[in-house]
């Protein structure tokens, strides 16, 4: 069967180190793979988009990498602030069928 | 540029009764997406609309729900007799085009079913 897995729900790590949350999927072939943010009563908001024939991509403080071969995705945030708490959410795309969001792993960045 | 939009953003129905959920798109955006939200979930797709048509209703129970996005006006989802079962958040959300685009979600309406 389908599924799409983050590591844990929940990760406590001290503020100024590097977070890493990783997503896992079986049975799944995405063309693409989304984070986003999701704040406690709000939307969650998009961050990155990985493609499959891309190996990392960086914005800021953010990194994702996606092995396509060991069908994970890694999302890393260096020198994390307590600003950075929050729940992230994977989601595949197989670029014809809708998103799948994976449950999310919950960050607390403690100061 | 103003978000997504969607109202309520808290709905109260007794069992039985109906809720509809409403959702304006971000300006040039006319792909909506509407999504559930369990507590301790994950965000779990309903139907996805393009202006008047339904494009993909796959994740929507096939009773007493039912969505649309007029020419005008905003997107609708509606839950008829509604059972406790129904509480969760629904979000919304929307793209440009269809592809891999981020998608812009809005705040989401918490309905609780009493």
């Amino acid at each position: 069967s389908q599924k799409i897995e983050q590591n844990s729900e929940a990760l406590n790590i001290q503020e100024g180190k590097t977070a890493t949350l990783t997503c896992n999927y079986t049975n799944y072939s995405p063309a693409y793979l989304q984070w986003y943010r999701q704040d406690p009563g709000r939307g969650p908001v998009f961050l990155l988009l990985i493609r499959e024939n891309e190996k990392e991509k960086r914005k800021e403080r953010l990194k994702v990498t996606f092995d396509t071969t060991l069908k994970q995705s890694l999302f890393h945030i260096t020198a994390s602030q307590p600003a950075d708490s929050a729940t992230y959410l994977c989601a595949l795309d197989t670029g014809n069928t809708p998103l799948v969001f994976g449950k999310g792993t919950r960050l607390s960045v403690i100061a | 540029n103003a978000g997504v939009m969607q109202n309520p953003r808290h709905l109260v129905r007794r069992r039985g009764q109906e809720a509809r959920l409403r959702c304006s798109p971000m300006k040039g955006h006319s792909h909506v997406y509407w999504y559930r939200q369990l507590p301790e979930e994950g965000l779990k797709f309903m139907v996805y609309l393009q202006k008047e048509n339904i494009i993909d209703e796959s994740g929507m129970p096939k009773e007493r729900f039912s969505a649309e996005f007029p020419k005008e006006g905003p997107s609708i989802l509606r839950i008829q007799q509604v059972v406790r079962g129904d509480s969760a958040a629904y979000f919304c959300a929307s793209s440009p085009d269809r592809g891999p685009n981020e998608q812009y979600f809005g705040p989401g309406t918490r309905l609780t079913v009493t």
